[in-house]
Parts: structure tokens; C-alpha cells; sequence
């Protein structure tokens, strides 16, 4: 089988950084992958890591260690439309197996 | 250039009734699935397909079927809607293993 662990919810300060850790038990999976979705919308792709290593996209980042099982996605200077959740996935033969989410709450 | 487009957007069905969910894309993608979304339960995968006339079960299949004869279109049927379906369904495409892209989803409520 196949698992995947995320905190539930995470408040973080508006400007400030953010990290949402992902742990899962799988293997022989291609990679990583984390989507954002606001309420009401559709889940939208944010970053993939297919190898051991950081990946950064502008304000967010992501990371990847195959040996830990953990990976994470790092938000820099949090802005409010950051509000939404965020999901982890692991991407494994021809389909991709989403985590529960985190949902983030950004204050001003 | 539209994405991917589902159809339809709400529905509200009587338990029994069945109903297809239409899933189109444009963007010559291999790969779509369908997924139901739940209050605290994430996206689950129904069912998929890795091209034009194959389709592969996923973590939740049961009560529901799946077609895809066109390599644009992806069908989900409900043959006998029971009040557990009610949910969120997403649709998606992708090229390959990476990036899926998601419509809009179809709220679909069962009483």
C-alpha cells in the first residue's frame, strides 16, 4: 500500500516563510508532485521533484528525499492570496496518489 | 485553447438514477483520471486511463464506470447513484507522469 502524511492545518504570518512537510510509504514511485488549491477551485500544479534535491519556482520551493521518504514545500514572503491548500502526491506507475492536504491560514 | 472542460458543472440526483459526467480536453494529453473530492479526504482516484480505449481502475472504483473512446473525451457513469457518491469530481489530463491539469469539477449531490 500506499501513504502519505501531512499536517492538517499550519498558520504562518503574512511576508513571513512557511514549510509544509509530506511523508510518505511508498516505493518504487517517479516522484513527488504538489498542487494548491484555493476554495471552490480546481487543484493547480505547483512543483514536481523526480530527483533527490531542492526545486525552486519563483516564490515556492520544493524538496525531496527519497532515503528520509519526506519531501516539503517552502512558501516564501506569504502573501494572502497564499491562503488555500496544499497537496502532496506521489506520482507511481501511471497514476498519482494525493495526500489529505494541509490546509494554510495566512494572518495579517 | 480551453484546458480541460466538465460537464456538467452541479447536478442533483435521486438515489437509482444514473447520469454520465463528461470530461473533455484539447490539449492531445495521453493521461486522465478521475478523481471525487470529500471534506477532509483529499483528492481519491476513481478510475483512468494511459490512452485512447484502455481505462485501469484507481483506489475508489466501485459504482462507477468509465469509457474513453475519443483520446479527448473521458466518461464517468453512475449507473445507480447511491447517496455515498455525493462529492466533488475532478477531472484531469497530463502528458505524461508529471503535471496533471484539473477542470472545473461537478458538484454532484444524491438524495
Amino acid at each position: 500500500g500506499q501513504s502519505l502524511e501531512q499536517p492538517s492545518e499550519v498558520t504562518a504570518v503574512e511576508g513571513a516563510i512557511v514549510q509544509i512537510n509530506c511523508t510518505y510509504q511508498t516505493s518504487g514511485f517517479y516522484g513527488l508532485s504538489w498542487y494548491q488549491q484555493h476554495d471552490g477551485g480546481a487543484p493547480t500544479f505547483l512543483s514536481y521533484n523526480a530527483l533527490d534535491g531542492l526545486e525552486e519556482t519563483g516564490r515556492f520551493s520544493s524538496f525531496l528525499s527519497r532515503s528520509d521518504s519526506y519531501g516539503y514545500l517552502l512558501l516564501q514572503e506569504l502573501q494572502m492570496k497564499d491562503s488555500a491548500s496544499y497537496f502532496c502526491a506521489v506520482n507511481r506507475d501511471d497514476k498519482i496518489i494525493f495526500g489529505k492536504g494541509t490546509r494554510l491560514h495566512i494572518l495579517p | 485553447n480551453a484546458g480541460v472542460t466538465q460537464t456538467p458543472k452541479f447536478r442533483v440526483l435521486k438515489t437509482g438514477q444514473s447520469m454520465t459526467l463528461l470530461c473533455a480536453q484539447d490539449m492531445n494529453h495521453e493521461y486522465m483520471y478521475w478523481y471525487r473530492q470529500d471534506p477532509g479526504m483529499g483528492l481519491r482516484l476513481i478510475h483512468y486511463s494511459v490512452g485512447e480505449g484502455t481505462t485501469a481502475k484507481g483506489e475508489v472504483p466501485d459504482g462507477y464506470n468509465v469509457s474513453r473512446l475519443k483520446k479527448q473525451n473521458f466518461l464517468l457513469g453512475l449507473e445507480s447513484a447511491a447517496p455515498s457518491q455525493t462529492s466533488v469530481y475532478f477531472c484531469a489530463s497530463s502528458y505524461g507522469r508529471d503535471e496533471q491539469y484539473f477542470g472545473p469539477g461537478t458538484r454532484l449531490t444524491v438524495t
